[in-house]
């Protein structure tokens, strides 16, 4: 248990659906991040918000939009995806963004028919 | 940030100290070396981070050495619950919300 908690844990969608992720820490943390982690590739930083405000924006297609209501939780819209976009995403918390000691979630597992 | 190189995969036995090397022969003096793991299907794990000094925990002792060239994660009794990813990343610590993450070592551990 990190006290980072995503939702749904697994997704399977069509390429013409729209549906979303989330994430909710239980931290106290003002940062918060969207990493994606495709099949046999290292993760790669999608979103950064930090007090509620994107601060990165890892050049991600406009198919994946980031919402962060509050310090505590973030979502990711997704809609109009590709098979390709099938992969694990990964939110994480911090104390702050200037820190390299991030809490991860255990991620979910998105497929895209 | 600097380059780190890792070796693709490592056997420890169970019980035996697990020594993972991290190669980042182009840190700069102000960049930190953090280790993270990720076990099967989970979220990846921050395990330690280090500047010059050695560094430990409750989970791993970081070796640095004095050039800071190179650096050595020390699981002091592996048990079959540490086989994971290692990941060795060398950042700026302002920068550490862009930690970038390589293809890290597999390390099993097998009893």
């Amino acid at each position: 248990e990190t006290g980072v908690t995503q939702t749904p844990r697994h997704l399977v969608m069509g390429m013409t659906n729209k549906k979303s992720l989330k994430c909710e820490q239980h931290l106290g943390h003002n940062a918060m991040y969207w990493y994606k982690q495709s099949a046999k590739k290292p993760l790669e930083l999608m979103f950064v918000y930090s007090l509620e405000e994107r601060v990165e924006n890892n050049s991600v297609p406009s198919r994946f939009s980031p919402e962060c209501p509050n310090s505590s939780h973030l979502f990711l819209h997704l809609h109009t995806l590709q098979p390709e976009d099938s992969a694990l995403y990964l939110c994480a918390s911090s104390q702050t963004r200037v820190t390299g000691e991030l809490f991860f979630g255990e991620g979910s597992r998105l497929t895209v028919l | 940030d600097a380059k780190t190189t890792q070796p693709p995969s490592m056997d420890c036995a169970e019980g035996r100290a697990a020594n993972l090397p991290c190669n980042h022969s182009t840190i700069s003096g102000n960049e930190y070396v953090y280790w993270y793991r990720q076990i099967h299907s989970q979220g990846p794990q921050y395990i330690i981070h280090g500047l010059k000094n050695n560094e430990t925990n409750e989970m791993a002792s970081l070796i640095i050495t004095e050039d800071r060239k190179s650096s050595t994660l020390i699981l002091p009794h592996a048990t079959l619950r540490d086989t994971a990813v290692y990941y060795c990343i060398a950042t700026f610590y302002e920068e550490g919300n862009k930690l970038v993450f390589g293809a890290g070592t597999i390390l099993r551990v097998k009893s």
